[in-house]
């Protein structure tokens, strides 16, 4: 079955620190795709980054990161200088077709989610 | 591209009426849309999953007869909540899938507070 994890329920730095969220996932399949999301107060969830099973590359936007290890089954995600705006509750989640077959689309797993608090 | 929208993005009413939260994909076709509720400092929970022209697939716990999905079209879901109760205030989140896909578009959220 499909298991998203990310222990980190609350992480607080001050304003610049470095940050660094953590996923792990569970899946059966060979093919899938991680996701991380964003939901700042407002409530709407913004999408961050989609990486599929047979990319491991590193990826780097700015002042965000995401380190990909299937060894592990890690999906981390790296906040470097973090500032105010960066507060906010932070989900990965996970789409595989587990047991699924028809023609739509596939079902999300979501982490429980870290609520990062940027201290200025 | 792959804009959903929401309406509407706030609702209060009064516990024993109904209310219908309508989900609209605006620049492409959703063969398939989902249906989240977010409570306060929660995950999202996926409540029902619906293919265009078929009847929704709800989660285990999830009551049908409360909540009314209707996906008639492929650009539009609706998501009814009937006869709502204090304990249905939650945020609902709808998605869209151009299937067969990993992904899905989130729209903005509805936020629901029975009185």
């Amino acid at each position: 079955a499909q298991k998203v994890t990310q222990a980190q329920t609350e992480i607080s730095v001050v304003e610049k620190e470095d940050v660094t969220l953590d996923c792990v996932y569970e899946t059966r399949d060979t093919t899938y795709y991680l996701f991380w999301y964003k939901q700042p107060p407002s409530g709407e969830l913004v999408f961050l980054i989609r990486r599929n099973s047979f990319d491991e590359q590193n990826e780097i936007s700015g002042r965000y990161s995401w380190n990909f290890q299937k060894s592990t089954s890690s999906f981390n995600f790296t906040i470097t200088a973090s500032q105010v705006v960066d507060s906010a509750v932070y989900f990965c989640a996970l789409s595989d077709p587990g047991e699924y077959s028809g023609a739509g689309s596939y079902q999300l797993t979501f982490g429980k989610g870290t609520k990062l608090s940027v201290i200025p | 591209g792959a804009v959903v929208s929401q309406h509407p993005s706030r609702v209060i009413c009064k516990s024993g009426t109904s209310v219908k939260i309508e989900c609209r994909s605006l620049d492409f076709q959703a063969t398939t849309m989902f249906w989240y509720r977010q409570f306060p400092k929660q995950s999202l929970m996926l409540m029902a999953t619906s293919n265009e022209g078929s009847k929704a697939t709800y989660e285990q716990g999830v009551e049908k007869d409360k909540f009314l999905i209707n996906h008639a079209s492929l650009t539009l879901s609706t998501l009814t909540v009937t006869s709502a109760h204090p304990e249905d205030s939650s945020f609902y989140i709808c998605s869209a899938g151009k299937g067969p896909s990993y992904e899905q578009y989130f729209g903005p959220g509805t936020r629901l507070t029975v009185t």
